[in-house]
């Protein structure tokens, strides 16, 4: 079965300073796998997706995410932080039966 | 703005009650899921429909249910509501019946039952 793991239920960084949210992943096949974003009071929006193409993967807002087999890591990253980053990130996994399987989501909170 | 709109934003009510949480995706998507986030499940999937037919279905309570009608809004009703059913719940979309990952969010209905 699919599954995500993402490892800090809360991140905290300064305006400026680079971003680190990490997400590993459970798959016996080759996944699609997915990052979303979700602001305060606001449904979920797409941030990037990896689909068995290139293993670095450029998002909107200057994220971007790198697929690692060996480490089974999906971690999303950004190098330098601005306060409209402040919000909820959610790694997610495609599975088999078409259906999408979300971390518990990592909050990210931005220092002035 | 993700062109997915829910009705209604906010909804409080008893215990036992019935409710119906409504959902219109993007102009042009066929498929509608729906989604419940709650601070101890996280985000789970429900349901999804296409073109007006069951498509998936995932950890929906027999107390809930859900139709798409022909001019592809969806509603989602949920009965004989419990302190648990207290949640978000999302709507989303998208152009194709195969769910490729690519959703576009409505901002959610916040249900609160007390």
């Amino acid at each position: 079965a699919q599954s995500v793991t993402q490892l800090d239920s809360h991140v905290s960084v300064s305006e400026g300073t680079p971003v680190l949210l990490r997400c590993n992943y459970s798959s016996s096949y080759s996944p699609s796998l997915f990052w979303y974003v979700q602001h305060p009071n606001k449904g979920l929006q797409l941030l990037l997706k990896y689909t068995s193409a290139a293993t670095l993967v450029k998002g909107i807002n200057g994220f971007e995410a790198e697929f690692k087999k060996s480490e089974t890591s999906f971690h999303l990253t950004k190098p330098s932080a601005h306060m409209s980053d402040a919000a909820e990130y959610f790694c997610v996994v495609y599975n088999q039966g078409g259906k999408l399987i979300f971390g518990q989501g990592t909050e990210l909170s931005v220092k002035p | 703005d993700s062109g997915v709109t829910q009705t209604p934003k906010h909804l409080i009510t008893a215990t036992g009650q019935r409710v119906t949480l409504r959902c219109s995706p993007r102009s042009g998507d066929l498929s509608v899921y729906w989604y419940q986030q709650s601070l101890d499940q996280g985000l789970q999937f429900l349901i999804q429909y296409y073109n007006g037919e069951e498509r998936a279905k995932g950890n929906i309570l027999e107390r809930f249910s859900a139709q798409q009608f022909p001019d592809l809004h969806s509603e989602l009703n949920l009965s004989s509501l419990e302190l648990g059913d207290s949640a978000l719940y999302f709507c989303a979309s998208s152009v194709e019946s195969l769910n490729t990952g690519e959703l576009f969010f409505g901002e959610g209905s916040r249900l609160t039952v007390l």
